[in-house]
């Protein structure tokens, strides 16, 4: 059984120019959260999507926007990149029950460097 | 959003039990624990989770305390692939919740 999959692994975008980050969920899973985590902190929620719409949204620009599919993969799209949106981008996938408790399942990031 | 207080770091011996401390004196009653490590160049990795019970699994226990204002992850056997940051993070609500991540504890493991 795949865990969460991230595409790509690494990239390197110049200011102002737009990216599209992309993620598949655990087998199973229907929600999908993206985390940015600077170097040295910890990760911070942008948003999660679940029924292909936004539900909730963490304290980043609308620059920052994403898209879920019918089979529960998802992107992240940043446009207008900035110095400091240089960081890691990490995707989780989650299926929410009493049981579960919403743990969330990451995927191993794709790192971003904006010159 | 619920917060939570851990060390900055800790350091163990290979082979040795270790205790992480996590205070959350704001809690409420319908908040869960979790805890997540981050291994060097890695996502973050589900640990274990609880309510208000004590919990097990392969791989930690978790001792909540009976006030909930308090909890500790214990790994029973530390091994240097334990090395990582440990986040104790409380899913603050109900329904779908999204992760509120404080900086953790670097936990540091020697041979």
């Amino acid at each position: 059984d795949a865990g969460v999959t991230q595409s790509p692994t690494h990239l390197i975008k110049t200011r102002g120019q737009q990216v599209t980050l992309r993620c598949s969920p655990k087998s199973g899973h229907d929600t999908v959260s993206w985390y940015q985590q600077a170097l040295g902190q910890g990760p911070q929620f942008i948003f999660q999507y679940y029924e292909e719409e936004e539900r909730q949204r963490g304290n980043f620009p609308d620059r920052f926007s994403g898209h879920q599919f019918p089979n529960y993969s998802s992107e992240l799209n940043v446009n207008a990149l900035l110095l400091g949106d240089s960081a890691l981008y990490l995707c989780a996938s989650s299926f929410f029950g009493v049981a579960t408790a919403d743990t969330q399942y990451f995927g191993p990031g794709t790192r971003l460097t904006v010159l | 959003d619920a917060k939570t207080t851990q060390p900055n770091s800790m350091e163990s011996n290979e082979e040795e039990p270790v205790h992480l401390p996590c205070n959350h004196s704001t809690i409420s009653g319908t908040d869960y624990i979790h805890w997540y490590r981050q291994l060097p160049s890695q996502g973050p990795e589900y640990v274990i989770h609880g309510l208000t019970s004590n919990v097990n699994n392969r791989m930690a226990s978790l001792a909540i305390a009976e006030d909930r204002k308090s909890s500790t992850l214990i790994l029973h056997r530390a091994t240097l692939r334990d090395a990582a940051v440990y986040y104790c993070i409380l899913s603050v609500g109900t329904g779908r919740r999204a992760l509120t991540f404080g900086s953790g504890t670097r936990l540091q493991v020697q041979p």
